[in-house]
């Protein structure tokens, strides 16, 4: 079946100007995280999503950034006034319900802000 | 919180060889270690995991080891292949309550296998 899609693939920005991130989940996962993954660098946690429960926002790095999960589906990630330390790769993942279920991620979406 | 360790950051091996990295983790809590491969363009891939219940896990030429007294734990790969080149990023999440989804991640090894 399908796996985690994201959109867009690459995504080029000058500095100041806001983005949005789009990830679609595995049909039937009702767990969503995003992830950052800078340059030599390992994922670094952002928001985790689940059902109609409230969102873990501990990872998020600052009130720039933001997520919604529409209709426990489709999520978007929206960094606001983008700086040049948020380039990075904004990876996606999906899990059924339950304790230390595999996460399955995304081919993730390349942002460079200019 | 929860701090994972990751060594080498690189590892160059032969076709054939076996290679090993190896993780430690600061929290006595987790209890969930997932091995990502990760190719060059595309998100992490699970390739193996292990619960602290167990202390070895073995799938075809891939092998994870677990010593939760020491607090690390490893993986093998035996007959190494060309195809075996990515980065690999081990993972840990803390135990109980409602926070064993968040994986703290390894900042990853680099494979390469030459021909």
């Amino acid at each position: 079946g399908a796996g985690v899609s994201q959109s867009p693939s690459n995504k080029v920005t000058e500095k100041g100007k806001d983005v949005e991130l789009r990830c679609d989940p595995i049909s039937g996962h009702t767990a969503l995280y995003w992830y950052r993954q800078s340059l030599g660098q390992g994922l670094e946690f952002l928001i985790y999503f689940q059902g109609n429960s409230a969102p873990d926002k501990s990872g998020l790095p600052s009130d720039r950034f933001s997520a919604e999960r529409t209709g426990g589906s489709v999520s978007t990630l929206t960094i606001q006034r983008t700086q040049q330390e948020d380039s990075a790769v904004y990876l996606c993942a999906s899990s059924e319900r339950g304790l230390a279920k595999t996460q399955y991620f995304g081919p993730g979406t390349r942002l460079l802000v200019l | 919180g929860e701090n994972v360790e990751q060594h080498p950051s690189t590892l160059s091996v032969q076709e054939g060889d076996s290679a090993v990295i190896k993780c430690t983790y600061s929290d006595s809590a987790s209890n969930y270690f997932p091995w990502y491969k990760q190719e060059l363009g595309k998100g992490p891939q699970l390739i193996i995991d292990i619960r602290s219940n167990v202390g070895e896990k073995k799938d075809q030429r891939i092998a994870v080891t677990l010593n939760k007294t020491a607090k690390h734990f490893s993986l093998h790969i035996t007959e190494t292949q060309p195809e075996d080149s990515a980065v690999y990023f081990c993972a840990a999440s803390i135990g109980g309550g409602g926070s064993n989804y968040k994986l703290t991640f390894g900042k990853g090894t680099l494979l390469t296998v030459n021909p």
